[in-house]
């Protein structure tokens, strides 16, 4: 089955405590994304991939790092966590037109993430 | 990246047809308007999209004015599960969606 995979699922962690969100996709896309989702302000996209090794920022990046080491796979690592990123992320990906993203994207079922 | 204009809410009886308009009036002529939904605080999920023409795939329709600064999604015989945000997209750059606060569609019995 065609699908993205975000582990863990809901995470309560303290300030300061560095973290890894997983993301996974299992057809063979180029393009992977991460957003954040905060009542009120939408879904925001934090940084981007357009393929291994090519990545850039989005709109909402500070305090965010990522790496594309395999095509599959896109983490999304949080060194020092701050209450300010208690949200809901979702990792996304899609075949790539060469500028980005083609139309439909595929998105995870999303990781809950409380920072006390 | 077009701003778009959704309404806040709209309800819808099941089996009957849900339309969902949203304007775009700032729309580039080069630029997609693509429909997503998201069922509570699932992931979004794409249904369709389109540049100038009418689109229909097996989720939804899509109806795009001439003056390409509104559009009707359509749910042809809408369900219980279809009740979602369904969000309006207009262009993307790099890939990246700019999803606003969508339309919050009930769909009752």
């Amino acid at each position: 089955e065609a699908q993205v995979t975000q582990n863990p699922r809901y995470l309560i962690t303290v300030t300061g405590k560095k973290l890894t969100v997983t993301c996974s996709q299992n057809m063979n896309h180029e393009y992977m994304s991460w957003y954040r989702q905060d009542p009120g302000l939408g879904l925001r996209q934090i940084y981007y991939s357009m393929n291994v090794e090519v990545t850039d920022k989005g709109d909402v990046p500070e305090g965010y790092k990522v790496s594309r080491k395999e095509k599959r796979n896109f983490p999304l690592i949080l060194e020092s966590p701050s209450p300010n990123q208690t949200s809901l992320y979702f990792c996304a990906s899609s075949f790539s037109s060469g500028t980005g993203a083609t139309y439909e994207q595929y998105f995870g079922p999303g990781t809950r993430l409380t920072v006390t | 990246d077009a701003k778009t204009t959704q309404p806040t809410s709209m309800d819808c009886a099941e089996g009957r047809a849900a339309n969902l308009p949203c304007n775009h009036s700032t729309i580039s002529g080069n630029e997609y308007v693509y429909w997503y939904r998201q069922i509570h605080s699932q992931g979004p999920q794409y249904i369709i999209h389109g540049l100038k023409n009418n689109e229909t795939n097996e989720m939804a329709s899509l109806i795009i004015t001439e003056d390409r600064k509104s559009s009707t999604l359509i749910l042809p015989h809408a369900t219980l599960r279809d009740t979602a945000v369904y969000y309006c997209i207009g262009g993307s750059t790099l890939g990246r969606l700019y999803f606003g606060r969508g339309t919050q569609l009930t769909v009752w019995p």
